[in-house]
Order: C-alpha cells, then sequence, then structure tokens
C-alpha cells in the first residue's frame, strides 16, 4: 500500500501551460516535502512545508499545504522545458521521526 | 566538489555475486541513509546511519549489510546478489536524524543483476 499517492503519474503539456500536481494520503503529517529529480541524478529537495494551510513560493512553483496535513499540491505557472522532470513529494509522518515516505512521483515533460 | 558521492555509477554483474557500493559526504553532516529506487520511480528508505550508528534499518534482505566506518562514510555491501536487487541506490546524508528538512542525495548507482 503506497502512503503517498500523487496524481497524474505522468503529464507532458507544451511550454507556456499551467500544471498542478497532487498528493495525497491518509496519513497526517508533521512536515512535507517535494522535490525534483532529473534523469541520472539524485532528487533535489525544493521546499518544506510544516504547517497546515502554508502556501510557499518558488518562483513560478507554488507549493500547498493541506489544513489538515495529509495533502499537498505543487502548481507550475507558465511552465518552461527546463521544469522537466520526476517530481516526487516526501512527508514525515507522525509519530515516525527520521523516515521519510516518498510519494509515487509525478513524471512531467515540457515540450517546446 | 561533489556535496554526496557515491561510486560506482553502473554496476553490472551475475546473479550470486557479493559488491559493494561507496558513499561520502563532506558536508559534515551526522547522518547518512541509503534510499533504493525501483524501476517505477518509487523511493523508498533502507538504512540510516547516525554518528556511525544503526537508527534505522527497514525490511531489507539481510544480505544487504551497511557498514560506516566513520560519519562521513556510509557503504553498503550486498551478497548473493538476486534479479529483484535490480534497482538505483541513493545515498544521502543531514544535518542530524531529525533534519529531514535538508535531505542532501548523491547521483545514484545503477545496479543491474543479470
Amino acid at each position: 500500500t503506497q502512503l503517498l499517492e500523487q496524481s497524474p503519474q505522468f503529464l507532458s503539456i507544451q511550454e507556456g501551460e499551467n500544471l498542478t500536481v497532487y498528493c495525497n494520503s491518509s496519513s497526517v503529517f508533521s512536515s512535507l516535502q517535494w522535490y525534483r529529480q532529473e534523469p541520472g541524478e539524485g532528487p533535489v529537495l525544493l521546499v518544506t512545508v510544516v504547517t497546515g494551510g502554508e502556501v510557499k513560493k518558488l518562483k513560478r512553483l507554488t507549493f500547498q499545504f493541506g489544513d489538515a496535513r495529509k495533502d499537498s499540491s505543487l502548481h507550475i505557472t507558465a511552465a518552461q522545458p527546463g521544469d522537466t522532470g520526476l517530481y516526487l513529494c516526501a512527508g514525515e509522518i507522525t509519530g515516525t521521526a527520521s523516515k521519510l515516505t516518498f510519494g509515487t512521483g509525478t513524471r512531467l515533460q515540457v515540450t517546446l | 566538489d561533489t556535496a554526496v558521492s557515491q561510486t560506482p555509477k553502473y554496476l553490472v554483474t551475475q546473479m550470486g555475486n557479493d559488491k559493494s557500493i561507496k558513499c561520502e559526504q563532506n558536508l559534515g553532516h551526522d547522518t547518512m541513509y541509503w534510499y533504493k529506487q525501483d524501476s517505477k520511480k518509487f523511493l523508498k528508505i533502507m538504512f540510516s546511519y547516525n554518528n556511525k550508528e544503526l537508527i534505522i534499518n527497514e525490511t531489507v534482505p539481510n544480505r544487504f549489510s551497511p557498514k560506516s566506518p566513520d560519519k562521513a562514510h556510509l557503504n553498503l555491501h550486498i551478497n548473493s546478489l538476486e534479479l529483484g536487487d535490480s534497482a538505483v541506490y541513493f545515498c544521502a546524508s543531514s544535518q542530524n536524524p531529525h533534519d529531514n528538512e535538508k535531505l542532501f542525495f548523491g547521483s545514484g548507482t545503477q545496479l543491474s543483476v543479470l
């Protein structure tokens, strides 16, 4: 059973379009992170959210943590080819300190 | 300088062989990890060491044995390799075991067992 389900699994869009990736769980998280992984490389941390309802922005990327801290979303505005990659959410489940649970991943491709 | 470096990048071997993957971090972090990423890109923790001491040991076959000679190194030795061990293995580090906010990953070792 995957604790963190991401949707969609795959997304292919054209440059300039907007998109949203979702990360859902039935578990409560003390914190949640988003990573981007490019082929042949390890995941790179984009952001960490810790408070229910929290919204963080990183240039064209907007991250939101659900009020109940069970879900999160990543919205990209005006996608660019450089946004292409595998996006992973990862959460620290309350009561399981030191152990991150990763989501199922969303593979994004942005074409010209 | 690469913050978390692991070698080799690619490892192709026959079933039944024993192999090791090495990892080093130059960030001065106390905690190091091994993660396994399967063909569907699902990333799962295997082990975590804090200052050379094992603190997380997920349900991993005992053919996998991590070794931490010092806090900057965490190596992974795998005995009697099986086809199902084929995956990408990532080393990672953080300042301390509770610092999940700042996890740094290596670039991975792609293991193919034939």
